[in-house]
């Protein structure tokens, strides 16, 4: 069975550092095809891809945040990680990891099939 | 910012078929990327509904089924229920941004 599940503060003050975990389990990092992604979700709106981490180590970030956005993995842990630099209320939402098994071209075809139960953080002083 | 359009609600009596479609551009629908379909129930997270336009992942019963045409996608849910009501998002790929895009959501109500 797949699952995701994510943690990290659920408060944090302007302008600081969030770090974000996605531990995951029922499927390998290492595999060729799977990747993960984050994805965000402020509170009563839409959603917001974020980044993405892939098997081979490939990454890409949402145009209009890529400058605040780190995503890293531990294959070992099983856990791929979020930074988020510099942070503001607008940035108060669910943060949900999600998995992407790639058969696509550059997964561009590709679905989220399996999500994490996602977490809430709330930016305020 | 959503960069794909959906209607804010859609309301349909049990055992009724409702629609919800899904607007994108030439960028992103139109440029032959697939459109995915998520199920969010109040208080829960995205669920997978509809994947590659018009496949449904196991479990999902065929009372939901998706469609593409140009730069639209479409939703439709057969034989409404209680069970289905719900915020439903569309999903494909925008090559101008390079990135995973969403609906605006469409919040489904079960008169």
């Amino acid at each position: 069975q797949v699952t995701l599940r994510e943690s990290g503060p659920a408060l944090v003050k302007p302008t600081q550092t969030l770090t974000l975990t996605c531990s995951f389990s029922g499927f390998s990092i290492r595999t060729s095809g799977m990747c993960v992604s984050w994805i965000r979700q402020p509170p009563g709106k839409a959603l917001e891809w974020l980044a993405r981490i892939d098997w081979d180590d490939d990454k890409y970030y949402s145009t209009s945040l890529k400058t605040r956005l780190t995503i890293s993995k531990d294959t070992s842990k099983h856990q791929v990680l979020l930074t988020m630099t510099n942070l503001d209320p607008v940035d108060t939402a669910t943060y949900y990891c999600a998995r992407i098994f790639c058969s696509s071209t550059n997964c561009y075809h590709d679905a989220f099939d399996i999500w994490g139960q996602g977490t809430m953080v709330t930016v305020s002083s | 910012q959503s960069v794909l359009t959906q209607p804010p609600s859609v309301s349909g009596a049990p055992g009724q078929r409702v629609t919800i479609s899904c607007t994108g551009t030439s960028s992103n629908i139109g440029a032959d990327y697939d459109v995915h379909w998520y199920q969010q129930l109040p208080g829960t997270a995205p669920k997978l509904l509809i994947y590659g336009n018009n496949n449904r992942p196991s479990g999902v019963p065929d009372r939901f089924s998706g469609s593409k045409s140009g730069t639209s996608a479409s939703l439709a849910i057969s034989g409404l229920q209680a069970e289905d009501e719900a915020d439903y998002y569309c999903q494909s790929y925008d090559s101008s941004l390079s990135g995973y895009v969403f609906g605006t959501g469409t919040k489904v109500t079960v008169l």
